[in-house]
């Protein structure tokens, strides 16, 4: 049983398309984490979020606590977004991750 | 430069031997996790030290030991490696309530 589902697992886009990447969670948190991971294997932490929006550049990131649903956008994509990104929840004292949507924007 | 510091990058070590992975982080940071990752699988994790001086075991902990030294440093250490435990290991931190994660760059080990 995953307490995390991403979707999709796999996504190939063309360079400028709007992106969508799905996660749902079937535990109580107090966090949700959207995290990328570079081809050549660094992560980063591109936002945490409690509630409601959050935008940094071309991201933005939606969470809707009631449906336990979270959405990772990506206005006009670019090759180098290319990645894999992973949403991670927080509950009291663990946290679960998803196991990733691999991305690939194709010039 | 702040984040988090893990060392070694890559490691290749014989069944049966031992090592400690070592992680540090200087922003003060309260809460620190190591995880695995294995192809295909998703991050999973094998101890966590939500403040200095406690740990506590994730969700794989089995042949792993944990030492929380003091605030910034977090070290894992394999007592008797097994090639089962071949992956590469990521540290983190985070501030709880306040931020996100800060991840290491990940050691990759091989036990042969």
């Amino acid at each position: 049983k995953n307490e995390v589902e991403q979707s999709p697992q796999n996504l190939t886009a063309q360079e400028g398309e709007f992106i969508t990447i799905n996660c749902s969670y079937s535990v109580g948190i107090s966090a949700l984490h959207w995290l990328q991971q570079h081809p050549g294997g660094g992560i980063v932490s591109l936002f945490m979020l409690s509630s409601g929006k959050k935008k940094h550049g071309r991201l933005i990131a939606t969470i809707n606590i009631q449906e336990k649903h979270s959405s990772l956008h990506i206005t006009a994509s670019h090759p180098r977004d290319s990645a894999v990104y992973i949403c991670a929840v927080k509950t009291f004292n663990k946290f679960y991750f998803g196991s990733g949507t691999k991305l690939n924007v194709k010039p | 430069n702040a984040g988090v510091t893990q060392t070694p990058k890559f490691q290749v070590l014989k069944t049966g031997q031992s090592m400690t992975l070592q992680c540090a982080q200087d922003m003060n940071h309260n809460s620190m996790y190591w995880y695995r990752q294995d192809p295909g699988m998703g991050l999973r994790l094998i101890y966590y030290s939500a403040s200095e001086g406690t740990t506590d075991k994730g969700e794989v902990p089995n042949g792993y030991n944990v030492s929380r030294l003091n605030k910034r440093e977090f070290s894992l250490r394999l007592e008797s490696a097994a090639p089962s435990q071949t992956s590469v290991y990521f540290c983190a931190s985070s501030e709880d309530g306040v931020g996100g994660y800060t991840f290491g760059s990940g050691t990759r080990l091989t036990v042969v």
